[in-house]
């Protein structure tokens, strides 16, 4: 079973302040790697995918690392917003398998 | 990227009874996807519905309980069969890919189940 775990669960930040949290997954056989913001209310919305060992991905004040030999990634907010508040949801695939397992998600909320 | 209307949007249900939720893409798709979050749980796959084929049930997920159609390319229908309390949750469908391209979403289906 592919075991997907992101931590933290929840994270208060300020304002202003840059923040970071984890996605683990198994390395063995990995495809892909996706990140997703899911905004209350609203549906996911794909931030990055990523396939290689090393990926650097950046959009806007958000980035995105990827280590595929250890299986893990980062997702980076730089100078949080307000509006940066959402569940951040990453996903893994397998070769072989079409489709995605998700975490439980990283729930973010911004204090102004 | 594609379009993709989901409803109802929300719902209220009595035990019991069937709730069906319709997916419309405004693009011919080969795979959607169906998947359910309960409270506090991750985003579960509950099966992928291929045009003309039976649909793929994740394990724990029968169609007695979830039957499923695809009757063309851009639209599928999710059913909640004899619903009870533990099906209340957020339905999605999407579509794409799950290796190097994005999964899009509708905008989900929140079921409460009384």
């Amino acid at each position: 079973i592919l075991n997907v775990e992101q931590s933290p669960q929840s994270l208060h930040v300020q304002e202003g302040d840059s923040t970071n949290f984890t996605c683990s997954f198994p390395s063995s056989n990995f495809y892909a790697l996706h990140w997703y913001r899911w905004e209350t209310a609203k549906s996911p919305e794909a931030l990055f995918v990523m396939t290689l060992n090393g990926d650097e991905k950046k959009k806007g004040r958000i980035s995105a690392t990827l280590n595929t030999k250890e299986g893990y990634s980062y997702l980076y907010i730089k100078g949080s917003q307000p509006e940066d508040s959402a569940t951040y949801l990453c996903a893994s695939a397998i070769q072989g398998a079409q489709k995605l397992v998700f975490g439980q998600g990283t729930r973010l909320t911004i204090n102004p | 990227s594609a379009v993709i209307s989901q409803k109802p949007s929300r719902d209220i249900c009595q035990r019991g009874t069937s709730l069906t939720i319709q997916c419309q893409v405004d693009s011919q798709v080969t795979m959607m996807f169906w998947y359910r979050q309960q409270p506090g749980q991750s985003l579960t796959l509950i099966a992928t519905a291929n045009q003309g084929s039976e649909a793929t049930y994740e394990s724990g997920f029968v169609i007695d309980k979830f039957p499923i159609s695809r009757p063309n390319l851009t639209f599928s229908t999710l059913t909640v069969s004899n619903m009870s309390p533990e099906d209340s949750s957020i339905y999605l469908c999407s579509i794409g890919g799950w290796g190097g391209q994005p999964q899009h979403f509708g905008d989900g289906t929140r079921l409460s189940i009384l």
